[in-house]
């Protein structure tokens, strides 16, 4: 079945660091992968997503792309903020009549 | 604004109480989800549905009974709960169901169970 590994947390970086969060997945197929963001107090909010092979998703600097070769879609931004702080889920697309399957999240901090 | 609403936003209940938690999306969505979020543990898919039809129900226990009246409304009621049902509960909605069709989350119901 679809699985999503994504690496433990919490992240704690200082701001305008470099962010790298890992996420690899077991799929049949060629689901789309997506990344979401909670904010503290709210629910999920989808940050990026790709759908086929080698593309690369984007949003408010953040980027993943889509590494079918090593079933990755790692998440990288060149220089984080204070309000990036959030947890962060990986998730896979299902086929057929599916839902998501999520990873367990990823906390970051990031300190001033 | 999230597009997604659910209410309320805290839930206090005993073991014994009956209480229902709501959804309502106003995005022109035919699907809608809900999901278990507990402390360490990976986001869990309860129910799925398309167009008012139930079409995941990933083993949950009968206490948990949903009800989708309509393509922008969902419900979860809740009957004689477990303290480990103590967890925030997450709706839901994405245009069908097709595999790269992105959810669109509510804010959640944080229930907690005495």
């Amino acid at each position: 079945g679809n699985s999503v590994t994504q690496m433990e947390g919490p992240v704690t970086l200082s701001e305008e660091a470099f962010l790298t969060i890992n996420c690899t997945y077991t799929a049949t197929g060629y689901p789309s992968l997506f990344w979401y963001v909670q904010y503290p107090g709210e629910g999920l909010q989808l940050l990026l997503k790709a759908t086929k092979a080698d593309d690369k998703g984007s949003n408010k600097g953040f980027e993943a792309t889509y590494r079918k070769e090593t079933t990755s879609f790692h998440l990288e931004k060149g220089s984080v903020q204070v309000s990036d702080s959030a947890v962060y889920f990986c998730a896979l697309g299902g086929t057929g009549r599916r839902a998501l399957t999520f990873g367990s999240g990823t906390r970051l901090q990031v300190q001033p | 604004e999230t597009g997604v609403t659910q209410t309320p936003r805290h839930l206090v209940m005993g073991m014994t109480n009956k209480k229902s938690l709501k959804c309502e999306q106003h995005l022109g969505h035919n699907a809608m989800y809900w999901y278990k979020q507990s402390a360490k543990k990976p986001l869990e898919l309860m129910f799925v549905y398309s167009l008012e039809e139930r079409v995941e129900n990933n083993s949950v226990p009968s206490r948990f009974s949903p009800e989708c009246p309509n393509s922008s409304h969902l419900f979860l009621h809740l009957h004689t709960l477990q303290p480990e049902d103590s967890a925030l509960y997450l709706c839901a909605s994405s245009l069908s169901t097709g595999e790269r069709q992105p959810q669109h989350f509510g804010d959640g119901t944080r229930l907690s169970i005495l």
